[in-house]
């Protein structure tokens, strides 16, 4: 089966540092990958991870660890723009299937 | 380019309507895809186009009609649709499968069922 868990809700301070989490269970896995979805928008690709390790991309960083079936999504010093859903997907061993998780919705206060 | 097109943006039917769904894609990805998003809820898979052949149909109802004309363009034909039906469809593509390409989306069509 697949199953892929992320926290719902989360909320921090502008120019603060926020890790989301994300657990997985799947069937195959071909790849990670961190979306960004702003309120009536299409997600936006944020970073990927295929290997286990850090991925840094400016403000944006994504850790993995497939033996522990686990990522997580670091963004600093956070900017209001910032709050917006962000979805973790798995991608199968196929390579076609990418299966999102729920979405963490991600408020950011001045 | 990096870009998804979808048209219309927005679209109001009614339950007896038939109307198509368009995306467009000159990345040369020969992967397509539909998704349906309700309001706080991640994308969830309907259909899955691999070099212009079905390959995934996520047990979506057949008022929902995928066509694939060519490696370009991914069309979702819509009839008798029910008002649970309004959403927010999304089209994306992908590389190759096996290459752990990221997917790209298209903006959305928002769709209304009356």
């Amino acid at each position: 089966g697949q199953n892929i868990d992320q926290p719902t809700e989360m909320t921090a301070t502008e120019g603060a540092i926020v890790q989301i989490n994300c657990t997985y269970q799947t069937s195959g896995f071909n790849g990670l990958f961190w979306y960004q979805q702003h309120a009536g928008e299409a997600p936006t690709f944020l970073s990927y991870n295929v290997l286990d390790g850090l991925e840094e991309k400016g403000r944006f960083s994504s850790f993995l660890s497939r033996s522990k079936g686990y990522s997580y999504l670091l963004l600093k010093e956070l900017q209001m723009k910032d709050s917006a859903s962000y979805l973790c997907a798995v991608r199968d061993n196929y390579g076609q299937n990418f299966v999102f998780g729920p979405g963490t919705r991600l408020s950011v206060l001045p | 380019d990096t870009e998804v097109t979808q048209t219309p943006k927005h679209l109001v039917m009614g339950m007896t309507n038939k109307k198509s769904l368009k995306c467009e894609q000159h990345m040369g990805h020969r992967a397509m895809y539909w998704y349906k998003q309700k309001a706080k809820k991640p994308p969830e898979l309907m259909f899955v186009y691999s070099y212009e052949k079905l390959s995934i149909n996520e047990s979506v109802p057949s008022r929902f009609s995928p066509e694939c004309p060519n490696s370009s363009l991914l069309n979702l034909h819509l009839h008798a649709l029910q008002p649970e039906d309004s959403a927010l469809y999304l089209c994306a593509s992908s590389g190759t499968s096996g290459s752990p390409e990221t997917q790209y989306f298209g903006p959305g069509t928002r769709l209304l069922v009356l």
